[in-house]
């Protein structure tokens, strides 16, 4: 089955940092989605991209989040300057259609210190 | 705006029992469900969704959820479980015409020998 791959796997960064997220989607794919989980809670939305620009976000994707697809195969998600509450499990998803089946990445531990 | 509530937060059950994880929502609009699961240090994969018609969901793996309108519930069941069962399940939501997709906070289902 094909799948999303999510580099790197762990990445540990100091606050006030900025990091890049990576993922790579399946080729055929339109949608593109970001998640994230705080440890212990629950999967949260932060933002979907369709058609080179962000369909949607929600309230935790703020001006210090942005997202890009710059080379038509990878979708990235940085931040700008971290926060020690940014330390979470970010998943990337893609789907071809539109509510179609989301596949998930592994996601990146990303933990800020 | 939604909201989704998974009642149990741990379900531990026999191998080869049956089971059944409970999923409420509100909306205020009509929405699209989802199950995800997520085994251990992986990433979410879509089990099921309801988008229209039977109310009756199969999904992989064997399970299936039945949707239902008036009581806003979307449980998952499968007939028979097997130890490889064992992860994290997630209901979701996503309203229609909409990208943002809410998460439950999950139901951890352990199966024993």
């Amino acid at each position: 089955e094909p799948e999303v791959t999510q580099t790197p796997s762990h990445q540990v960064t100091q606050m006030g940092q900025e990091v890049i997220l990576r993922c790579v989607p399946i080729s055929n794919h339109l949608y593109f989605y970001w998640y994230r989980q705080i440890l212990g809670q629950k999967v949260e939305f932060l933002v979907s991209f369709y058609n080179n620009e962000i369909s949607e976000k929600s309230e935790i994707f703020d001006d210090q989040f942005s997202v890009e697809r710059p080379d038509g195969s990878n979708f990235t998600l940085k931040i700008r300057s971290t926060k020690l509450e940014d330390s979470a499990m970010y998943f990337c998803a893609s789907s071809e259609e539109w509510q179609g089946k989301a596949f998930f990445g592994q996601g990146t531990r990303l933990t800020v210190v | 705006a939604q909201s989704v509530t998974q009642l149990d937060s741990q379900v531990p059950v026999f191998e080869e029992a049956p089971v059944e994880l409970r999923c409420n929502y509100s909306s205020s609009v009509s929405v699209y469900l989802f199950w995800y699961v997520q085994y251990p240090n992986q990433g979410l994969q879509l089990l099921l969704k309801y988008l229209s018609g039977s109310t009756l969901v199969k999904g992989i793996n064997g399970f299936e959820a039945e949707f239902n309108k008036s009581q806003t519930s979307f449980h998952l069941r499968k007939p028979s479980v097997h130890i490889s069962d064992t992860a994290e399940y997630f209901c979701a939501v996503t309203p229609v015409g909409g990208f943002k997709t809410i998460f439950g906070a999950g139901t951890r289902l352990f199966v024993k020998a």
